[in-house]
């Protein structure tokens, strides 16, 4: 199996709502990343998980909180959002680190933000 | 910022042309990958050079790599309608993982 998943393929909410994006992947890989794409713009790296442990947080604001609860899933839990933050959310794995390895994608999650 | 710059910004041509496209770099890089994205989906990884290698194929892609210029280039052969698509090269420095701004390549059936 060399696919990653993502669920939901499209999000609507408001900015008071909470939700969750989820990623999963069964190659025994042990990093998983979360990107956000905005339209007609290269992904933009938010979150590398690294042996489930967070590795690096590119800055993102806390209103992004990801969790790894196993090395399988990847989480991003989304709170008080933004209008700005309407975008493509991919996740993707890799076998090790990004910067040796291939990364595989899900195919995304459209966030809209109401 | 370590992003890449990549051109041109969007390419058509005739389906069985060639396409190339460039990515330029800021500072030493570990390796230079390229992905290819349909619109609007999960990217797909195409091609990974490393920084002493200068030219890689893999099917109908060639890949070329100059460090002293910090320049990559990806050729696709005997385009086909299904290779419309963007394209993005990626840089590794360290821990760091960007991509570049990618080219929108259109091939006409």
């Amino acid at each position: 199996d060399t696919e990653v998943t993502q669920t939901p393929k499209h999000l609507v909410m408001g900015m008071t709502n909470k939700k969750s994006l989820k990623c999963e992947q069964h190659m025994g890989h042990r990093a998983m990343y979360w990107y956000k794409q905005k339209a007609k713009k290269p992904p933009e790296l938010m979150f590398v998980y690294s042996y489930e442990k967070l590795s690096i947080n590119e800055s993102v604001p806390s209103r992004f909180s990801p969790e790894c609860p196993n090395s399988s899933l990847l989480n991003l839990h989304l709170h008080a959002l933004q209008p700005e933050d309407s975008a493509l959310y991919l996740c993707a794995s890799s076998q090790g680190l990004a910067r040796e390895n291939e990364q595989f994608f899900g195919p995304g999650t459209r966030l809209t933000v109401l | 910022s370590q992003q890449g710059e990549e051109d041109p910004q969007a390419l058509s041509i005739q389906e069985g042309e060639n396409a190339t496209m460039n990515c330029s770099y800021k500072t030493s890089i570990n390796n230079l990958q390229w992905y290819r994205q349909n619109s609007g989906r999960g990217l797909v990884h195409l091609i990974l050079i490393r920084s002493n290698e200068r030219e890689k194929h893999s099917g109908r892609l060639r890949v070329t790599l100059d460090t002293s210029k910090k320049s990559s280039s990806l050729l696709i052969t005997a385009s086909r309608a299904a290779d419309t698509a963007s394209y993005f090269c990626a840089t590794s420095t360290g821990n760091q993982f960007y991509f570049g701004t990618g080219t929108s390549l259109t091939v006409i059936p």
